[in-house]
């Protein structure tokens, strides 16, 4: 059974770099047809996709939601089947629980579980 | 970019039909049959229930079942139970010049 797991810092100071984690088991990143992508959701709001980043026939392809584009880069560490996120100059409204997730045709089937992170000084 | 429009609640008694529309543009949903619904319970990930408009992942119940007609996508949740008292989140692919994803702004379902 594929399982995601979020791992990264849960307070960043604004204008810094937020960085996660997510860690995969139960199945090689490279070896399968996907995309992995991070969503974010601000407490008490709803669900924000951020981007996502294809693997093995996809070949690293990266999309990212428009507005967060110029602030976002997500990558792929094969040798520790792991894939990340960076989100810089970070404000308030950064302050979100992350989930990574693989998807299937645009629709996240597998989520990890979640990790709060807080911007603030 | 515009998130996916939803109702902000709706409600039925248990044993009722309820259906959760998901209005998106001639971009997003009137344009591609990737329409997946999620559940999430507080402080839980959410779950996917429906994908491809109407598909059915491996475990969900066929009291749930999706639809699209134009630019809406629909969920409906049959035979209601309190168990399915939750937040209900709908997504689709949006193509352009720039290829993402976008869900909806999310309905509380309350069964009554």
């Amino acid at each position: 059974q594929l399982q995601l797991q979020e791992s990264g810092p849960g307070l960043v100071k604004p204008s810094e770099t937020l960085s996660l984690t997510c860690s995969v088991s139960g199945g090689s990143i490279i070896s399968s047809n996907y995309y992995w992508a991070w969503i974010r959701q601000p407490p008490g709001k709803g669900l924000e996709w951020i981007g996502s980043i294809g693997s093995n026939y996809f070949s690293g392809k990266t999309f990212y939601k428009p507005s967060l584009k110029s602030r976002v880069a997500i990558s792929i560490d094969a040798s520790k089947n792991q894939f990340s996120l960076k989100v810089s100059s970070v404000t308030a409204a950064d302050t979100a629980v992350y989930f990574c997730v693989r998807e299937y045709e645009s629709a996240p089937n597998y989520w990890g579980q979640g990790t709060l992170v807080t911007v603030s000084s | 970019q515009s998130a996916l429009t939803q109702p902000a609640s709706v409600s039925g008694s248990p044993g009722q039909s309820i259906t959760i529309s998901c209005t998106g543009t001639s971009s997003d949903i009137g344009s591609y049959n990737f329409v997946s619904w999620y559940q999430q319970y507080p402080g839980k990930a959410p779950k996917l229930m429906i994908y491809e408009v109407s598909k059915w992942p491996s475990g969900i119940s066929n009291r749930f079942s999706g639809s699209k007609s134009g630019n809406t996508a629909s969920l409906t949740i049959s035979g209601l139970q309190a168990e399915d008292e939750a937040d209900y989140y709908c997504c689709s692919h949006a193509g352009g010049s720039s290829p993402h994803v976008i869900f909806g702004g999310g309905t509380k379902v309350t069964v009554l």
